[in-house]
Order: structure tokens, then sequence, then C-alpha cells
């Protein structure tokens, strides 16, 4: 248990389907990251807030949309997602945005139908 | 692309057996970074070894740093078969702040 948690830990949605993957930490973290992870391939950083300002988008397309309503809690909303899509989505947080080790939650195992 | 490079890609042993893996990067860095995950899970940190440091020991783990090379690599001493995982290397570039990832070894240690 990392103390960061990531729920749903399964999902599978349409391509025209809109959901929400949540992560909450109570870790008194101030930066919060989402990664995707693909098969046979690095881990690519998606987002990163820091003090709940979004201080980086690396060329995600629009249909991820995050959200950081507080320093405890982030969200990764979707829509008319791609099958190629389909990934584990991890969330992180570190102490800060330059801190030491980062810790994850257990992931969503996202499935595009 | 400022992605680190692991190898071997897959390393199988036997348990009892040491196991090291490797990691290059590209960037200067603050902080080079170990971490494991088993299948499908959420990525567990085992060790960090700063800038300015060149080894580093928690317990069957030994971490070595050479910057010179942009290099580090993990030993895992006397393993056993619950060592079993993908194990990461993330460095944590001093331009950008980033974590970055490595793509990974998979080690599987044999009973």
């Amino acid at each position: 248990e990392t103390g960061v948690t990531q729920t749903p830990r399964h999902l599978v949605m349409g391509m025209t389907n809109k959901k929400s993957l949540k992560c909450e930490q109570h870790l008194g973290h101030n930066a919060m990251y989402w990664y995707k992870q693909s098969a046979k391939k690095p881990l690519e950083l998606m987002f990163v807030y820091n003090f709940k300002e979004q201080t980086e988008n690396n060329s995600v397309p629009s249909r991820f949309s995050p959200e950081c309503p507080n320093s405890s809690h982030l969200f990764l909303h979707l829509h008319t997602l791609q099958p190629e899509d389909s990934a584990l989505y991890l969330c992180a947080s570190s102490q800060d945005r330059a801190g030491t080790e980062a810790f994850f939650g257990q992931g969503t195992r996202l499935t595009v139908v | 692309s400022q992605q680190g490079e692991e190898d071997p890609q897959a390393l199988s042993i036997q348990e009892g057996e040491n196991a090291t893996m490797n990691c290059s990067y590209k960037t200067s860095i603050n902080n080079l970074q170990w971490y494991r995950q088993n299948s499908g899970r959420g990525l567990v940190h085992l060790i960090l070894i700063r800038s300015n440091e060149r080894e580093k020991h928690s317990g069957r783990l030994r971490v070595t740093l050479d910057t010179s090379k942009k290099s580090s690599s993990l030993l895992i001493t006397a393993s056993r078969a619950a060592d079993t995982a993908s194990y990461f290397c993330a460095y944590r570039s001093s331009n950008t702040g980033k974590l970055i990832f490595g793509q990974g070894t998979t080690l599987q240690v044999k009973p």
C-alpha cells in the first residue's frame, strides 16, 4: 500500500463513452502525475500538477482531460477514446515537482472497445 | 528522446544467484531511482541515488551511479522467487524536473 489509491482498477469502455479515472493521495504531497503504460513501451508521462496547477502536458490528445480540484485528488476524464488508448494508467504523487521518490497507485487497466 | 535505456530487457536466473540490471540516460540528473513493478500493478520505489553519490545499499540491493558515463546499475544479491518482477530505472532531469523512466528489465527468478 503506497498511499495512492486509484479507482476503478479495471475499466472497459466504448469509443463513444465518457468516463473518469480517479486518483487520491493523503500523503501531503503537492505534485501529482498521470502516466500511461502500454505494452512493450516505457512509461509515458502525460500530465503533471504542482500545487493544483497543471505544469506539464506532454502533447496529450484532447480526448484526455485532467482535473485537479485539490492537492489530494486528481482525475483523468476520458471521451471518444480510440482502441490504441487501451493501456494501464498510473497515477503518482511526490512531495513536490523536484522531489525525491514518486509514489504510485495500482493503476487503472483501461480497455477501449 | 530523453527516455532511459535499460539492459538486459529480460533476465532469467536461478534462486540464490545475483541479478544485475543496467540503465543509461541522456541528460543531467538530480537523482536516479529504481522501481519495481509486479505484473499489471503499480510501481514501488526501491532506492534513490543522488547525482553526487556513487554507490548505495539497501538490504539485498546495491545501486551504483557513474555520472561520467551516464549510467547506473542495480544489483540484487541472493535472489528469491519473490523478486520476479519488472525493474525500472527513472531519473529526474535537472533541466526539466521530469521523472523519466527507462523501458525496464523483466526479471524471472526460478525456484
